[in-house]
């Protein structure tokens, strides 16, 4: 099975500074999608990270807040820029080889 | 829009019993996918199992299983012979069948945090 690493694991940030979170594959996978989840919460989908153009984003996010960069196949990265406390949250990438399979998860917290 | 309803935010099972999720939920589409995820404390989420809509055979993953009702369109896990690994948060999600770039797109439902007692 394909395993995905997300860096960092966790991070604690200052209001208003920006975070990038790296998405790795071990190889390479159809489609990579960005969610968030909210402490004891479900996952909400932010948005689908295309290869080689920009991203589709979900109702209720922008470009301007989570840039998202997927140069190849295998990897991917999202921006939480100019932050708040309310960006605390738990960001997980996602892959898809025959079926979603996720990342650790990168436990966000905004001071 | 699809949606997804777990309806139990918390369920306890004792070890060795079996345990029952449930899971509705509501599209318009007669194609689709269903899946069950296990989110263990502070670790990865994994898939548990999945099922095809347009097939009638309820899916198993050895003590995992499924009772998909389509009319219904209810999908609860039935977990035989429970084992403290089998601690975690567990999702519902909807995936369509359309084709298209956002067919692999994944609704979830709000999760059901199973705790199993020795």
């Amino acid at each position: 099975s394909a395993v995905i690493s997300q860096k960092p694991s966790r991070d604690i940030c200052q209001r208003g500074t920006s975070l990038t979170i790296q998405c790795q594959v071990d190889s390479q996978v159809t489609m990579m999608f960005w969610y968030r989840q909210q402490p004891g919460q479900s996952l909400t989908l932010i948005a689908t990270a295309n290869q080689g153009s920009e991203a589709t984003y979900e109702s209720g996010f922008v470009i301007d807040k989570f840039p998202i960069s997927r140069p190849n196949l295998t990897f991917s990265t999202l921006t939480v820029s100019n932050m708040s406390p309310e960006d605390s949250s738990i960001y997980l990438c996602s892959g898809v080889r025959h079926e979603q399979f996720f990342g650790p998860g990168t436990r966000l917290t905004v001071l | 829009a699809q949606t997804v309803t777990q309806s139990q935010p918390e369920m306890s099972v004792q070890e060795a019993e079996t345990v029952t999720l449930s899971c509705t939920y509501d599209t318009s589409e007669s194609d689709y996918y269903l899946f069950w995820y296990k989110q263990p404390p502070s670790r990865q989420m994994i898939l548990v199992i999945r099922q095809e809509a347009y097939k009638q055979q309820n899916a198993t993953e050895n003590r995992f299983s499924v009772n998909f009702q389509k009319a219904a369109k209810s999908f609860s896990l039935k977990i035989s012979d429970s084992q403290l690994g089998d601690a975690a948060m567990y999702f519902c999600a909807y995936r369509s069948s359309n084709s298209g770039g956002s067919n692999y797109k994944l609704t979830f439902g709000k999760g059901t945090l199973l705790t199993v007692n020795p």
